[in-house]
């Protein structure tokens, strides 16, 4: 089992509709859990992190978290073309230096 | 303020080749990070620095590869000799623990080719 897991997609959804990104980790101990945009051909940017159970909004912008079933999810509201990137999840682990990203999950928003 | 800086951002060697690889962290971020993209296996942690010192170089593949960071503002990472599977983005990133909980700024990468 890895240890931060993502669909690897394609997920394609139409210009104005949620998008829903989900992750699951391994580590039960992670307390620190970030979601990454990468454009092809671009670096990875931080987008939003969560530490805590429940919901976080920024924007268009909502992460979700339960630790209970180790799993964290970004919604993304009124999806845009320019939305269309590469989605890394990514766990601190237990100890917390070492950053795990998953493989990544790519979001095509259609016009 | 500059973000990371990465320096060659393309590099096109052939094998058996040395080559390094550099990175300038933000200034004042004390945590430090090099890692590898590929399609097939994504995001790989090569190592990672914490005030200069090597914490966990687990994901070093081979001796071949090499990290140093002799100072806060300067890292490389050494590849001899490089061989066509090295091939692949490098990425640094720094941090700075705190309230953003370690938040990593990526540079631009560098681009490696290996003929």
């Amino acid at each position: 089992q890895k240890e931060v897991e993502q669909n690897s997609g394609p997920l394609s959804v139409p210009e104005g509709a949620i998008a829903s990104l989900n992750c699951t980790y391994s580590d039960r101990g992670s307390q620190s859990f970030f979601w990454y945009r990468q454009y092809s051909g671009k670096s990875p940017e931080l987008i939003m992190f969560i530490y805590s159970n429940g919901d976080k909004e920024d924007g268009r912008f909502t992460a979700q978290l339960n630790k209970a079933s180790q799993y964290v999810s970004l919604l993304i509201r009124d999806s845009q073309p320019s939305d269309s990137a590469t989605y890394l999840c990514a766990v601190i682990n237990t100890g917390g230096f070492k950053t795990i990203f998953g493989a990544g999950t790519r979001l095509f928003v259609k016009a | 303020d500059a973000g990371v800086i990465q320096s060659p951002r393309h590099e096109v060697t052939e094998m058996g080749q040395e080559v390094t690889l550099r990175c300038k962290p933000i200034s004042g971020h004390n945590s430090l990070f090099w890692y590898r993209q590929t399609m097939m296996r994504g995001l790989e942690l090569l190592i990672y620095f914490n005030n200069n010192v090597p914490i966990d170089d687990s994901g070093m593949p081979e001796d071949r590869f090499s990290a140093k960071m002799p100072n806060a503002s300067f890292s490389t990472l050494k590849i001899q000799p490089s061989e066509p599977r090295d091939s692949a983005v490098y990425f640094c990133a720094s941090s700075s623990p705190g309230t953003s909980g370690s938040v990593q700024f990526f540079g631009p990468g560098t681009r490696l080719t290996v003929l």
